[in-house]
């Protein structure tokens, strides 16, 4: 059974630019979450996909979005970068959206200068 | 609004000690709560979990103690080990909710001392 990954592990972005982070859900897991969890704080919740659309979204603006492939792998895009965007990003698997066994990945690190 | 808290930002424990990182909750409504481990550089790793239904509930070497009245939330850590170490989250979340937002804490660093 593999577990989530991400890539990259490390991005630097200039204000201003768009990014992608990609993700890959652990074996037999078919929603995946996405954290933002900016430096000595918790992660928190961006958005979740199930069956290809987003099925709940927290407190961040539109320019973050999301997409699900059929192999329930996903992206995080996130245009206009702002400074604020710096943080860890994280990748979470479950076997079901409401499932609360949320299985993380190592993150992606962005830097935005 | 309401949220999770921890009350102690730091935690230094002698090894072979036990440890306990306390967790306070206000979202009455929150009714599963876990407790994930993050190390350096990594992302947060699933300890243990436990419904509003239960008090305690213990896994290997780990005791979640779950205090409703008074909305709080434990991790006790038998003989604490170096690898011990890392900063533990406590999350909650709402089996009510059609997809599983977890709400997380500020974090409480462990440090092992030997």
């Amino acid at each position: 059974e593999t577990g989530v990954t991400q890539s990259p592990t490390h991005l630097i972005k200039t204000r201003g630019q768009q990014v992608t982070l990609r993700c890959s859900s652990q074996s037999g897991h078919n929603t995946v979450s996405w954290y933002q969890q900016a430096l000595g704080q918790g992660p928190q919740f961006i958005f979740q996909y199930y069956r290809e659309e987003e099925n709940g979204r927290g407190n961040f603006p539109p320019r973050f979005s999301g997409l699900q492939f059929p192999n329930y792998s996903s992206e995080l895009n996130v245009n206009a970068l702002e400074l604020d965007d710096s943080a860890l990003y994280l990748c979470a698997s479950s076997p079901r959206p409401q499932g609360h066994e949320q299985y993380f990945g190592p993150g992606t690190r962005l830097t935005v200068t | 609004g309401e949220s999770v808290g921890l009350h102690l930002p730091t935690l230094s424990v002698q090894e072979g000690d036990n440890s306990i990182i306390n967790c306070a909750y206000s979202n009455s409504a929150s009714d599963y709560f876990i407790w994930y481990k993050q190390e350096s550089g990594k992302g947060p790793q699933f300890i243990i979990d436990i419904r509003s239904n239960m008090d305690k509930r213990q896994g290997q070497r780990v005791t979640v103690l779950l205090n409703k009245t008074v909305k709080h939330l434990s991790l006790q850590i038998a003989a604490t080990q170096p690898g011990d170490s890392a900063v533990y989250f406590c999350a909650e979340g709402r089996t009510t909710d059609s997809w599983g937002k977890l709400q997380f804490g500020a974090g409480t660093q462990v440090v092992v001392t030997p």
